[in-house]
């Protein structure tokens, strides 16, 4: 199984519906990010968690929300989809304990909405 | 300007040959320095990392960093087409000390 498991890996959806993309992990670490990747604009960071007390707003947070419901578990949601949101969504982790503290990435999730 | 920089590409370079892909960052307090590969539709894997000004070798591979000229590169020598990827700079510290700033990626294309 992997490390970070993000579900679905596959979304299409319509114009003002709701949307939760699911992200879990059983590596450990105490930091989970979301970012999303669009064409030629590289990886943009939407919300970070250092624990599950700390949420923190990324880059291009306006139009999500997340939640951090456990140590291993860390939501993105799109209360209202709208089709630039269309993009391939990362949920990332990192352990501060470690000297290098880098970014293990999961398979990712693609939304597309109509 | 964009935090980290980086020429989209794609740099075509002949197997065996070596590359070198190059990458700028604006903090000057920047502190981490990586790389990532990401091939496509896949998730973006590290190939390594740097902290201090000089190079850091790992198999076919060699970050250097040059803080001064806020400058980053990765060198893949013996370049293989399984090589054939994007790859992505990032970059951690300075004044967000806690977020990692990624660049647009360079695409290399290694031709048999």
């Amino acid at each position: 199984d992997a490390d970070v498991t993000q579900t679905p890996r596959n979304r299409i959806t319509k114009t003002g519906k709701r949307i939760m993309l699911e992200c879990s992990q059983t590596k450990g670490h105490d930091r989970m990010y979301w970012y999303r990747q669009d064409p030629g604009l590289g990886l943009r960071l939407i919300y970070y968690s250092f624990d599950v007390k700390d949420i923190n707003k990324g880059e291009i947070s306006d139009g999500y929300s997340v939640s951090r419901q456990a140590q291993a578990k860390f939501s993105l949601s799109l209360e209202s989809a709208i089709p630039n949101q269309t993009a391939l969504y990362f949920c990332a982790t990192s352990d501060k304990r470690s000297g290098a503290n880098v970014l293990t990435f999961g398979a990712g999730s693609r939304l597309t909405v109509l | 300007q964009k935090e980290v920089e980086q020429n989209s590409g794609p740099l075509s370079v002949p197997e065996g040959a070596i590359a070198s892909l190059n990458c700028t960052y604006s903090d000057r307090g920047s502190q981490s320095f990586f790389w990532y590969r990401q091939y496509s539709g896949k998730s973006p894997e590290l190939i390594m990392f740097i902290y201090s000004n000089g190079d850091k070798e790992d198999g076919r591979f060699t970050a250097q960093l040059n803080k001064a000229s806020q400058y980053v590169s990765l060198l893949i020598r013996d370049s293989q087409p399984s090589d054939s990827a994007t790859y992505l700079c990032a970059v951690k510290g300075g004044n967000n000390f806690n977020k990692f700033y990624f660049g647009s990626g360079t695409k290399l294309n290694v031709k048999p």
